[in-house]
């Protein structure tokens, strides 16, 4: 059974600092990995899948990449909007989620 | 524009039965794959249940089986999660998504949900 495993668990960051929030799978998945973002009271919202294609209207300062067993998610200069939880997912496995936090 | 609205939840009893819809509008929704995936309380995300294009392959998380169906019907644009068994563990919101093309079960529309609370 696939395990993703995110870290950190939350990230204190202040707005237009680069954030990397980071996926373990416990078996190889080749590029078949995709990342979320989720606000409260919101549905996820797609941002990359595959690895490091970005979804239709996700502005390019998300990026990912990464194969295999690790994985990683980048937001280049943080936003007030994406402070968020964050999570990854391969077919019917999620990770925990990563909290993105203002510091 | 893609829409999806999911409705049937609501507070249920252990042991009882939901039907869960989800009405597609927007896209030519006999051309996707579609998912159920669920949030409880607090909590993360979940992948429940999903469904081939033309409903011949069913895939479901270990701890619903034999206790959910998944099924859709093409001519009504329609998603359906019949949920029966009910357990005080399966309360939470439920979202409906459609999967992009040839991913590994990525959703990239969602509805906005439907609640599922079983007590008593």
């Amino acid at each position: 059974e696939l395990v993703l495993t995110q870290s950190p668990g939350t990230l204190s960051l202040s707005p237009g600092e680069r954030a990397t929030l980071s996926c373990r799978a416990s078996q190889s998945i080749s590029s078949q990995l995709a990342w979320y973002q989720q606000k409260p009271g919101q549905p996820p919202r797609l941002l990359i899948y595959g690895a490091s294609s970005r979804a239709t209207g996700i502005p390019d300062r998300f990026s990912g990449s990464g194969s295999g067993t690790d994985f990683t998610l980048t937001i280049s200069r943080l936003q007030p909007e994406d402070f968020a939880v964050y999570y990854c997912q391969r077919y019917g496995t999620f990770g925990q989620g990563t909290k993105v936090e203002i510091k | 524009e893609v829409q999806l609205v999911e409705s049937g939840g609501g507070l249920v009893q252990p042991g009882g039965s939901l039907r869960l819809s989800c009405a597609a509008s927007g896209f030519t929704f006999s051309r996707y794959w579609m998912s159920w995936v669920r949030q409880a309380p607090g909590k993360g995300l979940e992948w429940v249940a999903n469904i081939k294009e033309d409903g011949s392959k069913l895939y479901y998380v270990d701890s619903v089986k034999g206790r959910f169906t998944i099924s859709r019907d093409n001519a009504k644009n329609s998603l359906y999660l019949q949920m029966n068994s009910l357990r005080a563990e399966d309360t939470a919101v439920y979202y409906c998504g459609r999967e992009i093309p040839g991913g590994a079960a990525n959703s990239d529309y969602w509805g906005q949900g439907t609640l599922v609370t079983v007590s008593s």
